[in-house]
């Protein structure tokens, strides 16, 4: 079956610094892959998406790359700030049964200090 | 913001009891879901809708059952709720397959859900 995997948090930084959040995944198929992000309180948002092998994707200064040979997504930004404090989620989408599912990592807690 | 709300936002209720959660969406979107989120799990799918009256389970669907009569509204129902089924519950829509963002899903506000 489909899975998502995610380092572990929590993940605590000073603002400025680089931001790698690691996602990796097992899929039958070739799976899109996203990265959804969780502010306090409220529902999940899509951050960026990338459809198919090599695309990447990019949003509000974060990056990721769908790098299918080593079956990875890896969250980047090259400088935090305070208000990116949040938990993000990977998660994959494949065509099953009627519709697009998608399959969750089990987030990661990032928090940014100032 | 995609229209999608969730009722109620918050419910406290009794193991045994019968809860009913709405999700409304006003963006005439085909495909409904229903997640659960719960400390280290991320989101798991209870049930997914792909049309009016057209329903199917997900990976935790036991103990929920589901209900589209309009396009607008998707339910989920637990007939008999119990402690483990105490979780935030998210729905979230998608468009149609043929459609340039059918990849993408949008959540709502989500309902925190205790039982006791």
């Amino acid at each position: 079956g489909n899975s998502v995997t995610q380092m572990e948090g929590p993940v605590t930084l000073s603002e400025e610094a680089f931001l790698t959040i690691n996602c990796t995944y097992t899929a039958t198929g070739y799976p899109s892959l996203f990265w959804y992000v969780q502010y306090p309180g409220e529902g999940l948002q899509l951050l960026l998406k990338a459809t198919k092998a090599d695309d990447k994707g990019s949003n509000k200064g974060f990056e990721a790359t769908y790098r299918k040979e080593t079956t990875s997504f890896h969250l980047e930004k090259g400088s935090v700030q305070v208000s990116d404090s949040a938990v993000y989620f990977c998660a994959l989408s494949t065509l099953s049964g009627s519709a697009r599912q998608l399959t969750f990592g089990s987030g990661t807690q990032l928090t940014v200090l100032p | 913001d995609a229209g999608i709300t969730q009722s109620p936002r918050h419910k406290v209720t009794e193991t045994g009891t019968p809860v009913t959660l709405r999700c409304h969406q006003t963006e005439n979107h085909r495909y409904m879901y229903w997640y659960r989120q719960d400390p280290g799990h991320g989101l798991r799918l209870i049930h997914y809708s792909y049309g009016v009256k057209d329903t199917d389970k997900g990976e935790v669907s036991d103990g929920y059952s589901v209900s589209r009569s309009k396009t607008e509204d998707f339910l989920l129902t637990l007939e008999s709720a119990t402690s483990s089924q105490t979780s935030v519950y998210f729905c979230a829509i998608s468009d149609s397959l043929t459609s340039g963002r059918s990849y993408e899903q949008y959540f709502g506000p989500g309902t925190r859900l205790t039982v006791t």
